[in-house]
């Protein structure tokens, strides 16, 4: 059973830093991985997708990595503003059941002024 | 606007009492899923469905049920609440198979549930 895992749970980090979020999983027989946003109280806003078959994905200031064999994943946050303040989400779909989501727990950040 | 569209957002109600949370998506995505979101559990999937008339269980369908007559709906039913089905709720929907690839996720906006 695929599991994921979002280390750190929470992180602060001051305006203007770059911060990279890390999420590994157990099954490295993945379709695709993506990361999504969650501000509280809405929903889940679809941020980067990356195919099994890729390494990365870029927008904006945003950049996510993705090493199947080591079932590991980053997403890279550049020059950070408190806008970025949110929980981020790791989620794979595994090969087989394609669009089925197994989420992390998250990365709760908050970017201070 | 693209968009799948959860009511009510907010919900208290007794223990026992039937219930259905509506989803509604707009981007002709034969896929649609249900999500319970809670505490140090992260997001599990309960149910989905593949097109009209196909559904299958998620993770953790026990006390829901589902059901798809149209493309575009999604409705989830709690025939009888408890209160450890107090949770936030997410619809989802994307494209299904070939066209997945590629394909991004849209979630609704969610539904607190309370159940007392």
């Amino acid at each position: 059973k695929q599991e994921v895992t979002q280390i750190p749970a929470a992180l602060s980090v001051p305006e203007g830093e770059n911060l990279v979020l890390n999420c590994s999983f157990t099954d490295s027989a993945i379709y695709n991985l993506q990361w999504f946003r969650q501000d509280p109280g809405k929903g889940l806003t679809s941020l980067l997708l990356i195919q099994s078959s890729q390494r990365e994905q870029t927008s904006g200031r945003l950049n996510a990595s993705l090493d199947k064999s080591s079932g590991r994943s980053t997403l890279y946050i550049a020059a950070s503003q408190p806008g970025d303040s949110a929980t981020y989400l790791c989620a794979v779909s595994d090969t087989g059941t394609a669009s089925k989501l197994t989420f992390g727990t998250g990365t709760r950040l908050q970017v201070t002024l | 606007e693209a968009q799948v569209t959860q009511n009510p957002r907010y919900l208290i109600t007794v223990t026992g009492k039937k219930l259905t949370v509506t989803c509604s998506q707009n981007m002709n995505h034969e896929y649609m899923s249900w999500y319970r979101q809670d505490p140090g559990l992260g997001l599990r999937q309960i149910y989905y469905s593949m097109n009209v008339e196909v559904t299958d269980k998620g993770d953790v369908p026990e006390g829901y049920k589902v059901s798809r007559k149209e493309k575009r709906n999604f409705p989830l039913i709690l025939e009888s609440p408890s209160p450890n089905q107090t949770s936030l709720y997410f619809c989802a929907s994307s494209f299904w198979g070939a066209r997945a690839s590629g394909s991004f996720y849209t979630f609704g906006s969610g539904t607190r549930l309370t159940v007392v």
